[in-house]
């Protein structure tokens, strides 16, 4: 079936770097825009990045911009998160998320979405 | 940054009960709005999309409406299972894309 899974979180100092993954199985997955959304303890979602399907465009909030670097290997129908220069406001969930729109590099609504990983900033 | 706005921020009722949850958005968005719906400790499920349509899989008690500003999702007979809380998304303008504070819909 459709599926994302995350990977790599954990307990990382301020100032640290993470890398996270995204294994998707059970759909095209080089056809697809794909997300990073975040969710803090008792807060609600904050999108993070997105990737086009073929890796040629990248968006970003604010927020994580020149910190922050999504990529995909289409080869390992793997999403990736590289986190640098990490902060304790980047403690969260980090659940990644398929674009329902395939095919194209205009962002959507996001249908499939995986269960999450624990990011944890702390010194 | 679209600001996503949604009211109220939490809402008690009971099963069998039909719940109105409001979204406005802070500038026209047309209708490039979806609504999610996430459970403790889960990831969250898309309900809806472009304003008005119903995810694959998702039960007809649900449903969407509305353009530009203003948006709604209602929840026409409640269930037990439904007890959760509700994000609404734009996804008109970005980046950034941008979600709504969330509705918590708890029984009374």
């Amino acid at each position: 079936q459709v599926q994302l899974v995350e990977s790599g979180g954990g307990v990382v100092q301020p100032g640290g770097s993470l890398r996270l993954s995204c294994a998707a199985s059970g759909f095209t997955f080089s056809s697809y825009g794909m997300h990073w959304v975040r969710q803090a303890p008792g807060k609600g979602l904050e999108w993070v990045a997105f990737i086009r399907y073929d890796g040629s465009n990248k968006y970003y909030p604010e927020s994580v911009k020149g910190r922050f670097t999504i990529s995909r290997d289409n080869s390992k129908n793997t999403l990736y998160l590289q986190m640098n220069s990490l902060r304790a406001e980047d403690t969260a969930v980090y659940y990644c998320a398929k674009d329902i729109r395939g095919g194209s590099g205009l962002l959507d609504a996001f249908d499939i979405w995986g269960q999450g990983t624990m990011v944890t900033v702390s010194s | 940054a679209i600001r996503m706005t949604q009211s109220p921020s939490s809402l008690s009722a009971s099963t069998g009960d039909r719940v109105t949850i409001t979204c406005r958005a802070s500038q026209d968005i047309s209708s490039y709005l979806a609504w999610y719906q996430q459970k403790p400790g889960k990831a969250p499920k898309l309900l809806i999309y472009a304003a008005s349509t119903l995810q694959s899989g998702v039960p007809s008690r649900f449903s969407g409406s509305g353009s530009g500003t203003d948006f709604t999702l209602t929840i026409s007979c409640l269930q037990s299972e439904d007890f959760a809380t509700y994000y609404c998304q734009q996804y008109y303008s970005y980046p950034p894309i941008t979600f709504g504070q969330g509705t918590r819909l708890e029984i009374k």
